[in-house]
């Protein structure tokens, strides 16, 4: 079955360094999805992404779709305290299954 | 506007107890429903989905069984509960097609 996996799986930075987070999956997806899960609470969805090689911004936020559509990832520019969090990719498959495979997770914590 | 209402939030049960988790939504007709459940520090496992009134499809056997008696309801049951079935239980909804789940705010169920 189709696989999403996310690294790193922890990532601690300094208030106002850079984050990334990769995804990627076995198998090509239709499109992917990303949301925000604070602690304690529930996962947000974020962004969508549907073209080959797409990349969207939401503020400090960069969403970036592989060429192949096999991958993605999420990078904050200048990370602040109300970042923190753990970031999950969800793919869905090429032939337009309509489950989500969430990834593994990526969780952020900020140092002050 | 679409809501997602789930309960209760929190929940501890003893060993062997039945179990019945509700989830319903508002403001919009036929939506595809989802159970997950995260262990802590954990991924997001799909564990039933819905795409209509009495249609379950079941991602994982367990004890755990699902139900989607009206068009905007779906509860989480089980008849005998064991302490593997601890963890955080969230119910979300989609249109389906390309858009992203809307989760409910979840139940922290801690079988004792």
């Amino acid at each position: 079955g189709q696989q999403v996996m996310q690294i790193p799986q922890y990532q601690h930075v300094q208030e106002g360094e850079d984050f990334t987070t990769y995804c990627n999956s076995s198998t090509t997806l239709s499109n992917i999805q990303w949301y925000k899960q604070r602690p304690g609470g529930h996962p947000v969805f974020l962004i969508q992404l549907v073209k080959s090689g797409e990349v969207k911004k939401q503020k400090r936020l960069t969403f970036q779709f592989g060429e192949a559509k096999k991958n993605s990832s999420l990078h904050i520019t200048a990370t602040q305290t109300t970042d923190v969090g753990t970031y999950f990719c969800a793919g869905r498959g090429a032939f337009g299954n309509e489950k989500l495979t969430f990834g593994t997770g990526t969780r952020l914590t900020i140092i002050p | 506007s679409q809501t997602i209402h789930q309960w209760p939030a929190t929940l501890v049960q003893p060993v062997g107890s039945p179990l019945s988790l509700e989830c319903t939504v508002e403001g919009t007709s036929n939506p595809n429903l989802y159970w997950y459940r995260q262990a802590a520090g954990r991924g997001l496992q799909l564990l039933f989905y819905s795409v209509g009134i009495g249609q379950i499809s079941s991602e994982v056997p367990q004890n755990l069984s699902a139900s989607r008696p009206q068009d905007r309801q779906f509860i989480l049951s089980s008849k005998k509960l064991l302490l593997s079935d601890s963890g955080f239980y969230l119910c979300a909804w989609t249109s389906g097609g390309i858009y992203g789940y809307t989760f409910g705010s979840g139940t922290r169920l801690t079988v004792v």
